[in-house]
């Protein structure tokens, strides 16, 4: 029982470089999102995606692009990395967005910015 | 979409029951209200989800009064490895025309559980 999957889970980037992480998820779930959290900070809602070929802003999207091309896998880039996006990322599931539905998280991904 | 505010911060000690509150004053109809749990360098999980009334499973209870516009999550007899940041999520629920699936979480309580 994999669950969701993030991939890598630590990395450091000097500014400027660029780097994609992944997300998948074995529980053919139609609904995908990432999350940022910063040191003792909340879970803030970056992009999102209600299905194949479909992602949508969140709360913080600025510096990120994200694509959906299989069902299964939810990719974060970042085309130019700032110090400012140093933050753990967690990738998370859920069967779609109807009330009632359970969000199963990643175990993150740490990404530091130098 | 339903913003939630809750206390940042609560300290208990071991044996007590624990209650958290969360607000939720603009909470939609169709909305459920979920909490979760996310211990130190790990992602969330699910704790309980519930619509109204009570809400009971082996790890706590949920308690929301007719008009919804809280919840209360109740976690009984604590242990030190129940410190952890607690979250209440409400909304994600279908709205007929884009825009679903764009769940935002609050800024969580932090639990410390003393011995």
């Amino acid at each position: 029982n994999a669950g969701v999957t993030q991939t890598p889970k630590f990395r450091v980037l000097k500014t400027g470089q660029s780097m994609t992480l992944l997300c998948a998820q074995d529980m053919n779930h139609e609904y995908m999102y990432w999350y940022r959290q910063d040191p003792g900070m909340g879970l803030r809602l970056i992009h999102y995606s209600v299905g194949e070929g479909t992602t949508a802003k969140g709360e913080v999207p600025d510096g990120y692009n994200v694509s959906r091309l299989k069902k299964q896998n939810f990719l974060l880039g970042l085309e130019s990395a700032a110090p400012s996006q140093t933050s753990v990322y967690f990738c998370a599931s859920s069967l779609g967005s109807a009330s009632g539905n359970t969000i199963y998280f990643g175990e993150g991904s740490w990404l530091t910015v130098v | 979409l339903a913003k939630t505010t809750q206390p940042i911060s609560m300290d208990s000690y071991e044996g007590q029951e624990v209650n958290i509150t969360c607000s939720h004053n603009n909470i939609a109809t169709n909305d459920y209200i979920t909490w979760y749990q996310q211990f130190p360098s790990q992602g969330p999980r699910f704790i309980i989800q519930g619509y109204k009334t009570k809400v009971t499973n082996e790890v706590a209870s949920l308690f929301i009064p007719a008009d919804r516009k809280s919840s209360t999550l109740s976690l009984p007899r604590v242990s030190l490895s129940d410190t952890a940041v607690y979250y209440c999520l409400v909304g994600g629920r279908l709205s007929g025309s884009g825009n679903t699936g764009k769940l935002i979480f609050g800024q969580g309580t932090t639990l410390q559980v003393k011995p």
